[in-house]
């Protein structure tokens, strides 16, 4: 069983478009996270949710909007696309803020 | 810049060398946490070393934390083939904020 799973694996879009991208933990866990791996491998929090709730929330256009409809899932919706975008995207999940995390396979994303 | 910063950035040894990567820090932190990740994969964790802790190991894995000079290492012994990968230190503050660092590419020539 797949402990956190990301839905699509890889997403090629044009500019301008609005996409999302999904994120499910069967873990049980609390928290849950989006990073945004560059090309240079660098990983960056974008946002953090503990039971619903927004609690890290990084410089990051207010184009990308996380949403979790309950404590096992946590979606990315990005408006307004841009070349920038592109870049791997990671959700994560941890039985609590300090906690080890667990990644998901990331959504590749490549904005035209 | 208050995030994690690995060296090396890359490093080749030959299969059956020890490899150690070290991971230096600016701030407190509540923990350490180190990570593989894969070419193409996602991070799996390795070995989480809280703040009052100095040394962990896990299989062939050594963490070593000095909170004194705000640096941890990585010691992989024995290296193989598959432990081709680059790996990531996380630091966890005390707001319980993650701040990951650039990675070390580690390859293994066999």
């Amino acid at each position: 069983d797949t402990a956190v799973s990301q839905t699509p694996k890889y997403l090629v879009t044009q500019m301008g478009n609005d996409k999302s991208i999904k994120c499910e933990q069967n873990l049980g866990h609390d928290t849950m996270y989006w990073y945004k791996q560059d090309s240079k491998k660098f990983l960056k929090i974008m946002f953090s949710y503990n039971n619903k709730e927004l609690i890290i929330n990084e410089t990051v256009p207010n184009r990308f909007s996380p949403k979790s409809p309950d404590k096992a899932h946590l979606n990315l919706h990005i408006n307004s696309l841009e070349l920038g975008d592109s870049a791997v995207y990671f959700c994560a999940s941890s039985r609590g803020g300090r906690e080890t995390q667990y990644f998901g396979p990331g959504t590749r994303l490549l904005v035209l | 810049s208050q995030q994690g910063e690995e060296d090396p950035q890359a490093l080749s040894i030959q299969e059956g060398e020890n490899a150690t990567m070290n991971c230096s820090y600016k701030t407190s932190i509540n923990n350490l946490q180190w990570y593989r990740q894969n070419s193409g994969r996602g991070l799996v964790h390795l070995i989480l070393i809280r703040s009052n802790e100095r040394e962990k190991h896990s299989g062939r894995l050594r963490v070593t934390l000095d909170t004194s000079k705000k640096s941890s290492s990585l010691l992989i012994t024995a290296s193989r083939a598959a432990d081709t990968a680059s790996y990531f230190c996380a630091t966890v503050w005390r707001d319980d904020k993650i701040i990951f660092g650039k990675g070390t590419r580690l390859h293994i020539l066999p």
